[in-house]
């Protein structure tokens, strides 16, 4: 299965925006990269997810290398209430088990204010 | 919707005895999973099923565990007999379709402390 490598943790200031990077060089072409976050005690929270073009929600943008290799998710303006583990996902279009959320240890995101 | 709803949110049990762990998936989501969470092992997915039926079992870690899922609006997870080493924050989540592109909800999650 193709992996992603993320920073154990990562800071931030309140109110600025926050770079999250995502490796994942052995991605196939049909995976889709999807990210996930933690709040302390609650469960996972979909994010966002893209294939090859940058996407944007209302939570988050997601922008992806051309080579699609790396990734980064991007928190325009952090709030405290971001602070958690997000965690990058690798799925592969056919679902079933390669559609699974594998989930590794994530990047814990501190927020300061 | 009310979201993914899960009980009890916390288990205390002793050693040996029987738990069921219950979870009510969004309405109209074909698939469901459980997951267990550990500060070792993370989140791994141990059971989904799809339109009630078990898909893929591989992740449930020995035959003290069983899943069902009677009706489309019912899962179990049953441990017997619970162990020390299953003390864990249980998921469930459950997801419209199967296919890569759709979003996975989660519910808040069963505290399990086995004694």
């Amino acid at each position: 299965d193709a992996k992603t490598t993320q920073p154990n943790s990562m800071e931030s200031n309140e109110e600025e925006p926050v770079h999250l990077p995502c490796n994942h060089s052995t991605i196939s072409g049909t995976d889709y990269i999807h990210w996930y976050r933690q709040l302390p005690s609650q469960g996972p929270e979909y994010v966002i997810h893209g294939l090859t073009s940058n996407v944007n929600n209302r939570m988050a943008s997601l922008a992806i290398a051309e080579d699609r290799k790396s990734s980064t998710l991007i928190l325009h303006r952090a709030t405290l209430r971001d602070a958690a583990v997000y965690y990058c996902i690798l799925r592969g279009v056919y679902g079933g088990s390669q559609g699974n959320l594998i989930f590794g240890k994530g990047t814990k995101l501190s927020v300061k204010p | 919707d009310a979201g993914v709803i899960q009980s009890p949110r916390h288990e205390v049990t002793e050693m040996g005895q029987e738990v069921t762990l219950r979870c009510k998936p969004i309405s109209g989501h074909d698939y469901l999973f459980w997951y267990r969470q550990t500060m070792m092992r993370g989140l791994e997915l141990l059971i989904y099923f799809n339109n009630n039926v078990p898909i893929d079992d591989s992740g449930m870690p020995e035959d003290r565990f069983s899943a069902k899922m009677p009706n489309a609006s019912f899962s179990t997870l049953k441990i017997q007999p619970s162990e020390p080493r299953d003390s864990a924050v249980y998921f469930c989540a459950s997801s419209l379709r199967g296919g890569s592109t759709y979003e996975q909800y989660f519910g808040p999650g069963t505290r399990l402390t086995v004694t």
